[in-house]
Formats: structure tokens, C-alpha cells, sequence
């Protein structure tokens, strides 16, 4: 099994100021096969990004992923009121499990 | 507009079974694989399993010998079923899509919480 470490556990920084969530896998994967999540209390996760670094259809690009291997980054260029919330980051080889992260939580500062 | 909405009793006696249902709407069901996916309040997000639209299956090796995920592409629906549930599973169920040529669930379900309780 695949396990990813999301850091830092928590953020907390100010609207307007730049975030940077980091996760690392225990082993190497494919950039094709890394994504992140947005998710709000009471709500379903949001797909952000996928394939390391493509924005799905709606996402602002404030938002953007990097990374190759083991080491993986979401970066958000300008902090949104609306952009607090939970980040999760996912894998998905072929072999199951499917897994994700345990998640960074942006706080406001 | 994709829509996936589960459905299925929100409160299951322990040893029993969990059985809930996803509708799709707004797309076909065929071409895509389709997933259940959990978290248990105030925790992370775990991936139970898959059934791709011809009916075959991937499950969570830490599930496997309890899960069974079945589709009926006729009603635009899949099911999970989950045998002998403990505490451990209360969790809000969510059903997925997984996106077409991408490796990443694109449209989600808005999630049901199930307690395991007697």
C-alpha cells in the first residue's frame, strides 16, 4: 500500500498571503497518478488537480500542483476567504488501494 | 450536469449489513468506473472499492472480504453492500465517478452518514 504524509497538519495564514501543501508517498508515483482535493465542513471533497498539475474544469488558477516521485505540491497563489478548508491529496496506481492523504487544514490566521 | 446522489438507512445494528445505493444522473453510467469512498466523522477520507460499468470489480484489500459492490446500468445505479459492520464503520458514505481518461474522482455524491449502533 501506498501511504502519502500530508504537511504541515495545519496552516494558518491570511487571506491574500501564498500557501504551500506539501505530500510525499512512500513510493515513487507516476504524476499521472496524483491528485488533490478541496473539502468544506458538510461537503464533498472538490477535485482541484489531477495528473500532478492539471486543473479540473472550474478550478481558478490560483491553484496550481507540482511535483514528480516522491514529492508532490499544491500551491495557492493568493488566498481566497472561500480557499479555508481541508486539502487531501490521493493516488491512484493501478494495484489497490486507492489512497489519500490525511489532509492539511488551512486555517485563517 | 453529472449528479450522484446515495441513498439507504442511516442507522444499521452492529453484525449486520450496510447497503446503500448511488444514482447517476445527468450522464450515462456506461464508460466510467464508479466508487465508494468513506469517512468516518472528523477523520480522513478512505477508498472502499470500485466497479467499472461492465461489472467488474476493485476492492480495499482491508475491506475485500466484507464488501461486494454490484451495478445495474438499466437504472443508472450502483450499490455497496458491507457485511458484519462494527462502530468502526460509521462514517459518511460517499459515491464517486472516477473522471473519463483521468486518475481522479471528478464528481461526488453530497455523502450519507451511516452510525453502526444498536
Amino acid at each position: 500500500e501506498i501511504v502519502l504524509t500530508q504537511s504541515p497538519g495545519t496552516l494558518s495564514l491570511s487571506p491574500g498571503e501564498r500557501a504551500t501543501l506539501s505530500c510525499r508517498t512512500s513510493q515513487s508515483v507516476s504524476g499521472t497518478y496524483l491528485a488533490w482535493y478541496q473539502q468544506k465542513p458538510g461537503q464533498a471533497p472538490r477535485l482541484l488537480i489531477y495528473g500532478a498539475s492539471t486543473r479540473a474544469t472550474g478550478i481558478p488558477d490560483r491553484f496550481s500542483g507540482s511535483g514528480s516521485g516522491t514529492d508532490f505540491t499544491l500551491t495557492i497563489s493568493r488566498l481566497e476567504p472561500e480557499d479555508f478548508a481541508v486539502y487531501y491529496c490521493q493516488q491512484y496506481v493501478n494495484s489497490p488501494p486507492i489512497t489519500f492523504g490525511q489532509g492539511t487544514r488551512l486555517e485563517i490566521k | 450536469q453529472v449528479q450522484l446522489q446515495e441513498s439507504g438507512p442511516g442507522l444499521v445494528k452492529p453484525s449486520e449489513t450496510l447497503s446503500l445505493t448511488c444514482t447517476v444522473s445527468g450522464d450515462s453510467i456506461n464508460g466510467y468506473y464508479w466508487n465508494w469512498i468513506r469517512q468516518p466523522p472528523g477523520k480522513g477520507l478512505e477508498w472502499i472499492g470500485y466497479i467499472y460499468y461492465s461489472g467488474s470489480t476493485n476492492y480495499n484489500p482491508s475491506l475485500m472480504s466484507r464488501v461486494t459492490i454490484s451495478v445495474d446500468t438499466s437504472k443508472s445505479q450502483f450499490s455497496l453492500k458491507l457485511s458484519s459492520v462494527t462502530a468502526a464503520d460509521t462514517a459518511v458514505y460517499y459515491c464517486a465517478r472516477r473522471g473519463y481518461g483521468i486518475r481522479a474522482f471528478d464528481y461526488w455524491g453530497q455523502g450519507t452518514l451511516v452510525t453502526v449502533s444498536s
